[in-house]
């Protein structure tokens, strides 16, 4: 049963729109949210988090949206370049569990068109 | 139960020890990888294998080795681990390294270590 769940498997946004990538889960007890960006033939890398004590985190061109009601984030990238043609892996920690152990999302592709 | 297995979950050695952590995949990727993840830290990637042949090795440590003996295992092998070595270690396959991009990388459960 995934706990986390993106469920685009892709999205295609035209260079200079927003993109929207969306992550839902069922485990009331994350309290931390990542999303990691990979690029082919590259590992994961780490790109914006929040804690469950925010509802909005900010880092340049990349907002992280969390609505613990809903039990639903989102990343949203404005605005959207080439280079952020990538699949983007969202993933959430249960820190009551004394665990830093990540449970990932399978992830949505990225595609930003000229 | 995302197809990749890890063995043992749990692993306490001490600094002077040897151990090895075991990964298997059921999925027939071709694709295998190390991470680790330390305490509220991003996942950090250490070696990725593809068909059997390690294609990356972010500056870890010789400390660890790894070997991937076919394209369902892969092992970590550890030898004068530090305190710091202390994390989860996390083994993920996918379909192929550089078609499938990352979109379907299952990863498995992680063995906790603890080096005492």
């Amino acid at each position: 049963d995934q706990q986390v769940k993106q469920n685009s498997p892709s999205l295609s946004v035209q260079e200079g729109r927003i993109s929207i990538l969306n992550c839902d889960y069922t485990n009331s007890m994350f309290d931390y949210f990542l999303w990691y960006k990979k690029y082919p033939a590259e590992g994961p890398t780490f790109l914006i988090s929040i804690s469950s004590i925010k509802d909005k985190n900010e880092d340049g061109r990349f907002t992280v949206f969390l609505n613990k009601s809903a039990k639903h984030l989102s990343l949203h990238i404005v605005p959207s370049q080439p280079g952020d043609s990538a699949v983007y892996f969202c993933a959430a920690s249960a820190s009551y569990h004394n665990t830093d152990k990540l449970i990932f999302g399978t992830g949505t592709r990225l595609q930003v068109f000229p | 139960e995302t197809g990749v297995t890890q063995t043992p979950r749990h692993l306490v050695m001490g600094m002077t020890n040897k151990k090895s952590l075991k990964c298997e995949q059921h999925l027939g990727h071709n694709a295998m990888y190390w991470y680790k993840q330390s305490a509220k830290k991003p996942l950090e990637l250490m070696f990725v294998y593809s068909l059997e042949e390690r294609v990356e090795n972010n500056s870890v440590p010789s400390r660890f080795s790894p070997e991937c003996p076919n394209s369902s295992h892969l092992f970590l092998h550890l030898h004068t681990l530090q305190p710091e070595d202390s994390a989860l270690y996390l083994c993920a396959s996918s379909q192929d390294f550089i078609l499938a991009g990352g979109n379907e990388q299952y990863f498995g459960p992680g063995t906790r270590l603890t080096v005492t």
